[in-house]
C-alpha cells in the first residue's frame, strides 16, 4: 500500500519563501507529482520527480530523496495568487494508471 | 482542444436515485480516471481505465460502475445514490502509451454532487 503526510496548513507572507513538506511510503516507487489545487477548481499538475535532487522551474522547486522517502515544494516570491492546497501524489508500482494522493496543505499567502 | 469536460457541474439528488457523470476528453489520451474529493480525504480514486473496453477498480469503487466504450468517453454511474456520496467528483486523463509524459494527469472541472 500507500501512504502520504502532508501537513494541514501553513501562512506564508507575500513575497517570501515557503516549503512544503511530503513523506510518503510505497511498496515501489515510481516517481512523485505535486499538483497545485485552487479553492473551488480543479487540481493542475505542477512538477514531477523520479530522481533525487532538486528540479526548478520559474518560482517553484521540487525536491526528492528517495532513501528517505520525502519531497517538498518550494515557492519563491511568494504571490497572493498562490494561495491554494499543495497536493502531493504517488503512483503505485505498477504505473501511472494508479495514483495515491495526500490530503494536501493549503496554503494562505498574507500581505 | 476542450480538454477534459464533464457534466453536470452541480446535481441534487435524492437518495436511491441512479445517474450517471459524463466525462470526455479530446486528447486522444489513454488513460482516463474518476477521483471523489471529501473535506480532509483528499482525492480518493475511484476507478480507472487504460484504454477502451479496459477499467479496473480504484480505492473506493462500491456503489459506482464504469465502462469504457470509445477511448474519449468515461461516464461514472451511480447506481443508487446514497448521502456517503455527497462528494466533488473529478475526471482526469493522462496520455498514459499514446505519447507525451505519461504522468501529468489533465483534470476536467468537477461535478459537485449532493445526495439527501
Amino acid at each position: 500500500g500507500q501512504n502520504i503526510d502532508q501537513p494541514t496548513e501553513m501562512t506564508a507572507t507575500e513575497g517570501a519563501i515557503v516549503q512544503i513538506n511530503c513523506t510518503y511510503q510505497t511498496s515501489g516507487f515510481n516517481g512523485l507529482f505535486w499538483y497545485q489545487q485552487h479553492a473551488g477548481e480543479a487540481p493542475t499538475f505542477l512538477s514531477y520527480n523520479v530522481l533525487d535532487g532538486l528540479e526548478e522551474k520559474g518560482r517553484f522547486s521540487s525536491f526528492l530523496s528517495r532513501s528517505k522517502g520525502y519531497s517538498y515544494l518550494l515557492l519563491k516570491e511568494l504571490q497572493m495568487k498562490d494561495s491554494a492546497s499543495y497536493l502531493c501524489a504517488v503512483p503505485n508500482s505498477g504505473g501511472y494508471q494508479k495514483v495515491t494522493f495526500g490530503t494536501g496543505t493549503k496554503l494562505q499567502v498574507i500581505p | 482542444n476542450a480538454g477534459v469536460t464533464q457534466t453536470p457541474k452541480f446535481q441534487v439528488l435524492k437518495t436511491g436515485q441512479s445517474m450517471t457523470l459524463q466525462c470526455a476528453q479530446d486528447m486522444n489520451h489513454e488513460y482516463m480516471s474518476w477521483y471523489r474529493q471529501d473535506p480532509g480525504m483528499g482525492l480518493r480514486l475511484i476507478h480507472y481505465s487504460v484504454g477502451a473496453g479496459i477499467t479496473d477498480q480504484g480505492e473506493v469503487p462500491n456503489g459506482y460502475n464504469v465502462s469504457r466504450s470509445t477511448t474519449e468517453d468515461f461516464p461514472l454511474r451511480l447506481l443508487s445514490a446514497a448521502p456517503s456520496q455527497t462528494s466533488v467528483y473529478f475526471c482526469a486523463s493522462s496520455s498514459g502509451t499514446s505519447g507525451g509524459p505519461a504522468y501529468e494527469q489533465y483534470f476536467g472541472p468537477g461535478t459537485r454532487l449532493t445526495v439527501t
